[in-house]
């Protein structure tokens, strides 16, 4: 079975600044099933990027994904007011997370 | 554009079974190459996958709960439903259906409906 890690745990940044999140599979996965998905409190996880660098429909230019094998990255190039969320990666079964709050 | 709505009960005593059920609208269960999912999230915790559907009938579970997990589809009705067999406590959380891509991403979600375990 493999087992998604996300680090950091929380991410504590401003609105403005870059924020990059990793997502670590404990063995090489295929990026065609990495996937990245948002979720506010209160509300269902909505997906962001798929096959690892694709962004979902509706999804602003400023979300992208990256990697290979068993390191991905999400990042935001400048966070908005409605970017602090939580994160999750998923390859069938999802990461624990990253909490991305503001500083 | 397709939409998933989950209903069920809120409240279902220990050892017995959770049953909800998904009603899709705005396109078929039928069409395209799709799986139908269901996930979980305990209040304050991660998401956990707990298994999907082909519009054929074909299923995966997650491990850790399939033993207790039947998920099946109705495409006279455009539903899907999901039993979880003899919960516990550890079974209460936020059940959300989805729409998996032949990639298994996950890109229509329910709003999700809560589950509590207790007598």
């Amino acid at each position: 079975e493999i087992v998604l890690t996300q680090s950091p745990g929380t991410l504590s940044l401003s609105p403005g600044e870059r924020a990059t999140l990793s997502c670590r599979a404990s063995q090489s996965v295929s990026s065609t099933y990495l996937a990245w998905y948002q979720q506010k409190p209160g509300q269902a996880p909505r997906l962001l990027i798929y096959g690892a660098s694709s962004r979902a429909t509706g999804i602003p230019d400023r979300f992208s994904g990256s990697g290979s094998g068993t390191d991905f990255t999400l990042t935001i190039s400048r966070l908005e007011p409605e970017d602090f969320a939580v994160y999750y990666c998923q390859h069938f079964s999802f990461g624990p997370g990253t909490k991305v709050d503001i500083k | 554009q397709v939409q998933l709505q989950e209903s069920g009960p809120g409240l279902v005593k220990p050892s017995q079974t959770l049953s909800l059920t998904c009603s899709v609208s705005g396109g078929s269960i039928n069409s395209g190459t799709y799986y139908w999912s269901w996930i979980r999230q305990p209040a304050g915790m991660g998401l956990e996958w707990i298994g999907h559907i082909y519009n054929s009938g074909s299923t995966n579970y997650n491990p850790s709960l399939k033993s207790r997990v039947t998920i099946s589809v109705d495409t006279s009705k455009n539903q899907f439903s999901l039993k979880l067999s003899s919960v516990t406590a550890a079974d209460t959380a936020v059940y959300y259906c989805a729409r998996s891509s032949s990639y298994f991403y996950m890109d229509v979600w329910g709003k999700g409906t809560t589950v509590t375990v207790s007598s």
